[in-house]
Parts: structure tokens; C-alpha cells; sequence
């Protein structure tokens, strides 16, 4: 059972970006899809993107396409979100989740990282 | 793309069945058989309970079960225990270029 850890907290300012680490113990990696998911306090979840180590091959949700950037190290099984130009409204929960291999056709998320904390003010 | 319309709030009593709905379009829960639901308790991550509609993951009670008729999801919650209360978020595939779409939550109180 494949178990996501994620990076500790972070303090941004307005305008300048963060990167957020996960990662994978246990079961394969390259194989899977590894998405980010945030979570602004006291709201819905949403997706922001994903990634296929093995194909390197990214997605993104349209809203953060300018702005995201998701990218993985196979020889450490680490995933990396790096989100640019934040502003206030960026402050958010931000998890990593693990979808089923590519060649499965399924789409959902059966692992979840612990949360990274983003907190961005002036 | 817009997110999948959930009431706010269910509540129940414990070992009552409760229903949460997840409303979508065409373009998601209407098509495709990707529906998943999670639960989150305050300060976690959520946790897989059902996907591709109705199948639960290893380990999930079988008190937990889904369905789908048309453009709407639901999630049951029969024999409500005390440890069921949490949010919880439907989510499903959907053919616009965000690929996956989450519903808007429902808190469920157990009374």
C-alpha cells in the first residue's frame, strides 16, 4: 500500500511562488497518476493537475495552467507542485492524491497525501 | 467547469440511512460511470469510500453504497454510526479539459 508525505507548512509572500513536495513509500510509482488537489479553508476540493511520471505527461485544470507547474523525480518517487504569482486567494490545503495507472481507464483518487499548508500574506 | 451540486448539510439519527445527491451535466456524472465519493474529517485528507459509481475499496464498510440514475450520484449511509459524521465530496471524470470535476461537499450530522 503505497503511503504519500507530503512537505511541511509554507509562508509566501503576494507574487512569489512555492513548491510543495510528495513522496511515495510502498507500491510502484512511475506507473500511476500523481494529481494536486487544494483546498481553500472552509470550502470544496479542486483539482488542479496531474502527472504520469512514467510518460512524463502533465495535465492541467484550465484556472491554473498559467500558473502551475507539476513535475516528478522517479529515483526519489517525489512529485513537485509549483505554484507561481501567488496572491492572497491562493491560501489553501494543498494534498497530492494517486490515481490508477494510466493503461486502467479509472478515474479516481486512492491515496491521499497529508496536506501542505500554504498560507500567503503581505 | 462547474462543480457538482451537493446539499450543504444531511443529518440523521444513529442507525438511520441517510442519502447524499451529486448533480452534475452531461458533460460528467451524465456519461461516464467515474463517480467517486470521499470522506474527510476535519483536519485530514480525505478517503476513498466508493468509485466507478458503486464499488467500495477494500476495508470500507459495506454500510457504505452508491448508485447513479441520469446527470445525479448518490451516496447512502445505512445503520448511521457516530463515526460517520464528516464531509463528504462526490467526484466524477468529465470531458471538459479539467478532467476531474469535485461536488461542493455535504456535512453529514449525526444527531
Amino acid at each position: 500500500q503505497v503511503q504519500l508525505v507530503q512537505s511541511g507548512a509554507e509562508v509566501k509572500k503576494p507574487g512569489s511562488s512555492v513548491k510543495v513536495s510528495c513522496t511515495a513509500s510502498g507500491g510502484t510509482f512511475g506507473d500511476y497518476t500523481i494529481n494536486w488537489v487544494r483546498q481553500v479553508p472552509g470550502q470544496g476540493l479542486e483539482w488542479m493537475g496531474g502527472i504520469i511520471p512514467n510518460l512524463d505527461t502533465t495535465s492541467y485544470a484550465e484556472k491554473f495552467q498559467d500558473r502551475v507547474t507539476i513535475s516528478t523525480d522517479e529515483s526519489t518517487r517525489t512529485a513537485y507542485m509549483d505554484l507561481s504569482s501567488l496572491r492572497s486567494e491562493d491560501t489553501a490545503v494543498y494534498y497530492c492524491a494517486r490515481a490508477p495507472p494510466y493503461y486502467d481507464d479509472e478515474y479516481y483518487f486512492d491515496s491521499w497525501g497529508q496536506g501542505t499548508l500554504v498560507t500567503v500574506s503581505s | 467547469q462547474s462543480a457538482l451540486t451537493q446539499p450543504a448539510s444531511v443529518s440523521g439519527s444513529p442507525g438511520q440511512s441517510i442519502t447524499v445527491s451529486c448533480t452534475g451535466t452531461s458533460s460528467d456524472v451524465g456519461v461516464y460511470n467515474y463517480v467517486s465519493w470521499y470522506q474527510q474529517h476535519p483536519g485530514k485528507a480525505p478517503k476513498l469510500i466508493i468509485y466507478d459509481v458503486s464499488s467500495r475499496p477494500s476495508g470500507i464498510s459495506n454500510r457504505f453504497s452508491g448508485s447513479k440514475s441520469g446527470n445525479t450520484a448518490s451516496l447512502t449511509i445505512s445503520g448511521l454510526q457516530a463515526e460517520d459524521e464528516a464531509d463528504y465530496y462526490c467526484s466524477s471524470y468529465t470531458s471538459s479539459s479539467t478532467f476531474y470535476v469535485f461536488g461542493t461537499g455535504t456535512k453529514v450530522t449525526v444527531l
